[in-house]
């Protein structure tokens, strides 16, 4: 166990909606990272964020968007879905400043 | 061409076998390598990581670094069915950056 949680495990939708995925860094990690999984892309970077800035930006769709809140936890916000969505979503926490990401479960979008 | 390339495999190596894993990359600024293991529908699982060129041991796994080749390598030694999973390589420009991953290759270690 990792120490990141990630809400929900699965989410299944329809394309058009709009889902929210929920993170939580380990304790005392200020960097939240997010990634994407699919088959045909493998793991790529979207987006991070330190102590509730953003820091870095990846190759994000302008349909999504994160914010990092004072807790630390960290929401990614995917609206309009498309089929083409339907992947695993990662976060991935850092004290800021260090080199090791702890990833967490991920949630496993499904877009029908 | 990708940034970072992984051969996919699948590898099927025997127990006990010793596990030679690789990843190239291109570009030349990569200053922090790492190696993930994913068990299928799980997260990355940090083994190990490594500062520049040179060797790092860790138990059975040895992480290898050659700045020179762009070409980095994780050993694992008396494989065991449990490491059965795909390893991940990830490398970043500076501490805290975003990783960049290489496609993963997927190991079977076979009883």
């Amino acid at each position: 166990d990792s120490g990141v949680t990630q809400t929900p495990k699965h989410l299944i939708t329809a394309t058009g909606q709009r889902v929210t995925l929920r993170c939580s860094p380990r304790s005392g990690d200020l960097s939240v990272y997010w990634y994407q999984q699919s088959l045909d892309q493998g793991l790529q970077f979207l987006i991070q964020y330190y102590n509730g800035e953003e820091r870095a930006k990846g190759n994000i769709l302008e349909r999504f968007s994160a914010q990092q809140f004072p807790d630390l936890h960290s929401e990614l916000n995917l609206s309009s879905l498309e089929l083409g969505d339907s992947a695993l979503y990662f976060c991935a926490s850092s004290v800021g400043g260090q080199e090791t990401q702890y990833f967490g479960p991920g949630t496993r979008l499904l877009v029908l | 061409q990708k940034e970072v390339e992984q051969d996919p495999g699948p590898l099927s190596v025997p127990e006990g076998a010793i596990v030679s894993l690789n990843c190239t990359y291109s570009n030349s600024a990569f200053q922090y390598f790492m190696w993930y293991r994913q068990y299928s529908r799980k997260g990355p699982e940090l083994l190990m990581y490594t500062y520049s060129s040179g060797n790092k041991e860790d138990g059975r796994f040895t992480a290898q670094v050659d700045k020179s080749s762009k070409y980095i390598s994780l050993f694992i030694r008396d494989s065991q069915p449990s490491d059965s999973a795909t390893y991940l390589c990830a490398m970043s420009l500076n501490a805290g950056n975003m990783l960049t991953f290489g496609g993963g290759t997927r190991l079977m270690v076979k009883p």
